[in-house]
């Protein structure tokens, strides 16, 4: 099993450009899960999917983060513009979806804005 | 929503020592507790579950105990050798339309050779 498999691992960017995140989640999983983690705040939900559909986005952020989930193997986390604010590790985690399963995570994209 | 408060933030201690790290949480509804451990530049991953029809859980060296009357629960690590060092994470999740856990802060763990 090649586990979650988060792209780029790291990535230093300027402020204002546009960063893609992407997520290939665990073959079977129907739930998907962006996380956001700093020393400031610890682990952050920022969105999660379902069978492919957003069910809760109220952890993002503001408008200059999107999520898009077009089909079971593959998630995009989009920032545009990026801000300095923004640089953090972001995970991406699968988990099968019933109650009480495991989430299982990325190694993290590791994201610096200057 | 549930809030999970953990503590201490940071735990040193020598090799061959326990560890406890504690958790609490506020939604009484809640009915799963994982706990994970996330080492440098990886993500989390599960080292330890307990549900709530049972008070405590042991794998090896790592032990979870559940208190649901006081609504906290604690990751007890015995002998603790260096290749424990890492931050470990509690979480609390339930039913009632959210089953995703929410994480506490967690705890950074140093074991001292």
């Amino acid at each position: 099993d090649a586990g979650v498999i988060q792209s780029p691992r790291h990535e230093v960017t300027e402020m204002g450009q546009e960063v893609t995140l992407r997520c290939k989640p665990i073959s079977g999983h129907n739930s998907l899960f962006w996380y956001r983690q700093t020393m400031m705040r610890g682990l952050e939900l920022l969105i999660y999917f379902n069978n492919n559909v957003p069910i809760d986005d109220s952890g993002m952020p503001e408008d200059r983060f999107s999520a898009k989930m077009p089909n079971a193997s593959f998630s995009t986390l989009k920032i545009q513009p990026s801000e300095p604010r923004d640089s953090a590790v972001y995970f991406c985690a699968s988990s099968p979806g019933a109650f009480g399963n495991t989430i299982y995570f990325g190694e993290g994209s590791w994201l610096t804005v200057v | 929503g549930e809030n999970v408060e953990q503590h201490p933030s940071t735990l040193s201690v020598q090799e061959g020592d326990s560890a406890v790290i504690k958790c609490t949480y506020s939604d009484s509804a809640s009915n799963y507790f994982p706990w994970y451990k996330q080492e440098l530049g990886k993500g989390p991953q599960l080292i330890i579950d307990i549900r709530s029809n049972v008070g405590e859980k042991k794998d090896q060296r790592i032990a979870v105990t559940l208190n649901k009357t006081a609504k906290h629960f604690s990751l007890h690590i015995t002998e603790t050798q260096p290749e424990d060092s890492a931050v470990y994470f509690c979480a609390a999740a339930g039913p009632g339309g959210s089953y995703i856990p929410t994480f506490g802060r967690g705890t950074s763990l140093i074991v001292h050779p």
